[in-house]
């Protein structure tokens, strides 16, 4: 069966701090990762998609890290801001069709205090 | 950002009525997609359309309908709202044309908030 596992489910840290989020897969045959940005009552903004040959991929803060061998991926998070609060979502896309199946995770809810 | 638009943000509403959420992008993408997202889960696909006159049920079984008669326009169609269709309604679009296995950008509406008492 898909799936996209996120951990931790919520996680608080405080700002200016750095913080790693975790997402592990078992979407087959894989295309590629992305994570997502998604605040309170928004829709969600893309930061990072990657492919099966990446293994890491920088959005200013953010930097994403992929092992397709062991289908993990992280999202490392630096220098936090109270703007960083929000909920970060895994989405893993399959080969095979023109829409490319799109699993997501459940979200990890980052909450970064002064 | 991307030009995709949602109104209402938010609906609050009686059982029974019918209910039409809008959604327009002003970025020429033939895809739209619609996702329902409850507090705490993941999104799951309930339409989407691959260009005009196409549309197509998702993974997650609705029984809201969807029609594409322009290619900026998806409105998402509640013939009779009942509380357990309270849930939050995502639009999203994205470009075609450009071979696999290039990722297509997948481009999210704010969401509607849908509440059916």
């Amino acid at each position: 069966k898909n799936q996209v596992e996120q951990s931790p489910q919520s996680l608080i840290i405080l700002e200016g701090k750095n913080c790693t989020l975790q997402c592990n897969y078992t979407v087959s045959p894989f295309s590629n990762l992305r994570w997502y940005k998604q605040d309170t009552g928004r829709g969600p903004v893309s930061l990072t998609i990657m492919t099966f040959s990446e293994n890491t991929k920088s959005n200013g803060r953010y930097t994403a890290t992929l092992d397709a061998d062991t289908k993990q991926s992280s999202l490392h998070i630096t220098a936090s801001q109270l703007s960083d609060s929000a909920s970060y979502i895994c989405v893993v896309s399959d080969r095979g069709s023109t829409l490319g199946r799109l699993y997501f995770g459940r979200g990890t809810q980052l909450t970064v205090w002064p | 950002e991307a030009d995709i638009y949602q109104t209402p943000r938010y609906l609050v509403i009686g059982t029974g009525k019918k209910i039409t959420l809008e959604c327009s992008q002003t970025m020429g993408h033939d895809k739209m997609y619609w996702y329902q997202q409850d507090p705490g889960m993941e999104l799951h696909l309930i339409h989407y359309s691959y260009g005009v006159n196409s549309t197509e049920k998702g993974d997650l079984s609705s029984e809201s309908t969807v029609s594409r008669i322009r290619t900026e326009h998806f409105p998402l169609t509640l013939e009779s709202a009942r509380p357990s269709h309270t849930s939050q309604y995502l639009c999203a679009s994205s470009e075609s044309g450009r071979a696999l296995p290039v990722p297509l950008e997948q481009y999210f509406g704010p969401g509607t908030r849908l509440t059916v008492t």
